[in-house]
This record gives C-alpha cells, sequence and structure tokens, in this order.
C-alpha cells in the first residue's frame, strides 16, 4: 500500500495566488481529514469527510479556504487569495476499514509559503 | 472543555535508559487515547492507540503506553530509548464535537535520545 499521497510536497507562492493542495487517500478508507501544523498552533483540524461528504469544515479558518472530494480517491484543498499567514505544512490523512474512523494515516505534508 | 495536555516541551533521555513521555487528558466519556510520532519532514506516524480492555498498550518500534483513569493520564513508555526514536511524539484524544467525532491533539513533545 502507497499509504496517504499528496502533492506538491512544496509549494512556493506569492500573496493573491491561487494554490491547490492534492490528497489521495488509502484505498478502501471512507474517511478524509485536511490538517495544517504550524509552530505557534500546533495541528489544527480543518475539515473531514466520510463518503466524500464535508462533515465538519468548522476548521476552515476563512472563506479564501475550500475543500473538495469529488470522489473516494481524490480530494482537494484550495486557497484563493493565498495570504503570508497561511504558511504552514498541510497534512491529509485518512482512516477506515480494519482500523476503524479513529485510527488516522497521515500523508508526508506540503509545506506551503506564501511570500 | 475537552483537551489533551502534553507538560513536557522536550525530554532528554540517554540511550538505553528508560522513557516517559507524559500525557493528560480531559473528555466525556470512555476515551478513546492515541500516540502518533513525527520525524523530521514527515507525516504524523500512528504508534499505538487505548480504547478499552488492558490498561497498557503495547505498539509500534517497541513503545508501549499506560492509561489510568483515576489521573486522566496515557504516558507514553519504552524501556530502553534508542537514538533513533528522537522525535516529536504527540498524543491525541477522540472528542465528541457536536454531532461528529474529532481527534483532538496534543501541542507535542519533543523527544532527544542521547548516544
Amino acid at each position: 500500500d502507497a499509504g496517504v499521497i499528496q502533492s506538491p510536497r512544496h509549494e512556493v507562492t506569492e500573496m493573491g495566488q491561487e494554490v491547490t493542495l492534492r490528497c489521495k487517500p488509502i484505498s478502501g478508507h471512507d474517511y478524509l481529514f485536511w490538517y495544517r501544523q504550524t509552530m505557534m498552533r500546533g495541528l489544527e483540524l480543518l475539515i473531514y469527510f466520510n463518503n466524500n461528504v464535508p462533515i465538519d469544515d468548522s476548521g476552515m479558518p476563512e472563506d479564501r479556504f475550500s475543500a473538495k472530494m469529488p470522489n473516494a480517491s481524490f480530494s482537494t484543498l484550495k486557497i484563493q487569495p493565498s495570504e503570508p499567514r497561511d504558511s504552514a505544512v498541510y497534512f491529509c490523512a485518512s482512516s477506515g476499514l480494519a482500523g476503524g474512523q479513529d485510527t488516522q494515516y497521515f500523508g508526508p505534508g506540503t509545506r506551503l509559503t506564501v511570500l | 472543555a475537552q483537551s489533551v495536555a502534553q507538560p513536557e516541551d522536550q525530554v532528554n533521555v540517554a540511550e538505553g535508559n528508560p522513557l516517559t513521555v507524559k500525557c493528560t487528558y480531559s473528555v466525556s466519556g470512555n476515551p478513546y487515547l492515541f500516540w502518533y510520532v513525527q520525524y523530521p519532514n514527515r507525516g504524523l506516524q500512528f504508534l499505538l492507540k487505548y480504547i478499552t480492555g488492558d490498561n497498557l498498550v503495547k505498539g509500534s518500534y517497541g513503545f508501549e503506553a499506560e492509561f489510568n483513569k483515576s489521573q486522566t493520564s496515557f504516558h507514553l513508555k519504552k524501556p530502553s530509548a534508542l537514538v533513533s526514536d528522537s522525535a516529536l511524539y504527540f498524543c491525541a484524544v477522540r472528542a465528541r464535537m457536536d454531532s461528529s467525532y474529532k481527534l483532538i491533539f496534543g501541542s507535542g513533545t519533543r523527544l532527544l535520545v542521547r548516544p
């Protein structure tokens, strides 16, 4: 199993630009989570999906952030327009099958730098 | 409020010595507790979890954790530390928020094992 796949691994962009982060969950998992990690705020849950449906997006910081899951094997997190304070590492995680909902498996993350 | 606390920012231990990384929690109902490890420039990696049963849970890489209900603690332990155990460790608790469940992560404890 390839695990959770995220792309790109690194993204450097200028303020005001649109940023799209991508995630492929582990095959068969029915939960998908997006997190943001910063030194100041630690690990924050942004949004999660169950069976491609958004269940809780209360952690999405602003309307500039949006997430979609068009099918069971793909999700995107979009920031438009991006701001320097969005600089962070963004993780995607998935869970399900024998591990149950709660055991989440994380991707390697996307390090976003907004100049 | 439902929360998890890791009181130590960093733990230093000599290779071969036992290690303990502390975690306390506050949650309504029966706790589901987790430990994750993060190596540099990597995503979080699941180590072990407690849901029910034996208070001593064994996980990956020789780690174990002890659930103590009266002290609301779930400390991570290893009898003999390795230099390769040096990493960032996160404790997490499953919390019910409105109609959904989330994992709430602690702030992390950096473990440094010196040769």
